[in-house]
């Protein structure tokens, strides 16, 4: 199975909202409400933002959501922070019981 | 806290075979399902497989599957993977990761990660 499609790469300045999508198809992503959403820096272990596609976790920041239409999933972050950049991944449950990942967006904030 | 740990990992020849281990810590260790991820040098995340709370069900990755298997000892809550005829694209970073739910399937995501063990496949 292919990875689902996310944009390389997305930037955006302090203050401002960036939107990265995670596209699949309707056997993942639009089959499903178990896309998760993870933001890894440099060097680091992937950290949960978003779980069954718009849940966030405990102590994730407010200005991280996530929704999905159709095939397509999206990650959001408003008032854009220099701490933001880093990569990030969607990931969602396939109808062959398996998990598939994006193939990772590097945020820039410029 | 909740903890995870991984070891075991290290260089290997192709063909070869290792044995990782995670050493999981500050939850109810039976009541979650487990999994291990891995990241190529460089490269994104690729899930591997995933066990249910029990042991009861597992699944693998079809890149894996036949030569890796994932088991898990909840009386000493550790989780591991015995990986068998092993590739140079099996080299990456593993990862050990706590699921949020008991089962092994349907929804799945990982909200508590360990920082990784080194594979190295190459002669």
């Amino acid at each position: 199975q292919s990875a689902l499609t996310q944009p390389a790469s997305v930037s955006g300045s302090p203050g401002q909202s960036i939107t990265i999508s995670c596209t699949g198809t309707s056997s993942d992503v639009g089959g499903y409400n178990y896309v998760s959403w993870y933001q890894q820096h440099p060097g680091k272990a992937p950290k949960l933002m978003i779980y069954d596609v718009s849940i966030r976790p405990s102590g994730v920041s407010n200005r991280f959501s996530g929704s999905k239409s159709g095939n397509t999933a999206s990650l959001t972050i408003s008032g854009l922070q220099a701490e933001d950049e880093a990569d990030y991944y969607c990931s969602s449950y396939t109808s062959s019981s398996t998990l598939l990942f994006g193939g990772g967006t590097k945020l820039t904030v410029l | 806290e909740v903890q995870l740990l991984e070891s075991g990992g290290g260089l290997v020849q192709p063909g070869g075979s290792l044995r990782l281990s995670c050493a999981a810590s500050g939850f109810t260790f039976s009541n979650y399902a487990m999994s291990w991820v891995r990241q190529a040098p460089g490269k994104g995340l690729e899930w591997v497989s995933t066990i249910s709370g029990s042991g009861g069900s597992i699944y693998y990755a079809d890149s894996v599957k036949g030569r890796f298997t994932i088991s898990r000892d909840n009386s000493k809550n550790t989780l591991y993977l015995q990986m068998n005829s092993l590739r140079a694209e099996d080299t990456a970073v593993y990862y050990c990761a706590k699921s949020g739910s008991y089962y092994g399937s349907g929804d799945i995501y990982f909200d508590y990660w360990g920082q990784g063990t080194l594979v190295t496949v190459s002669s």
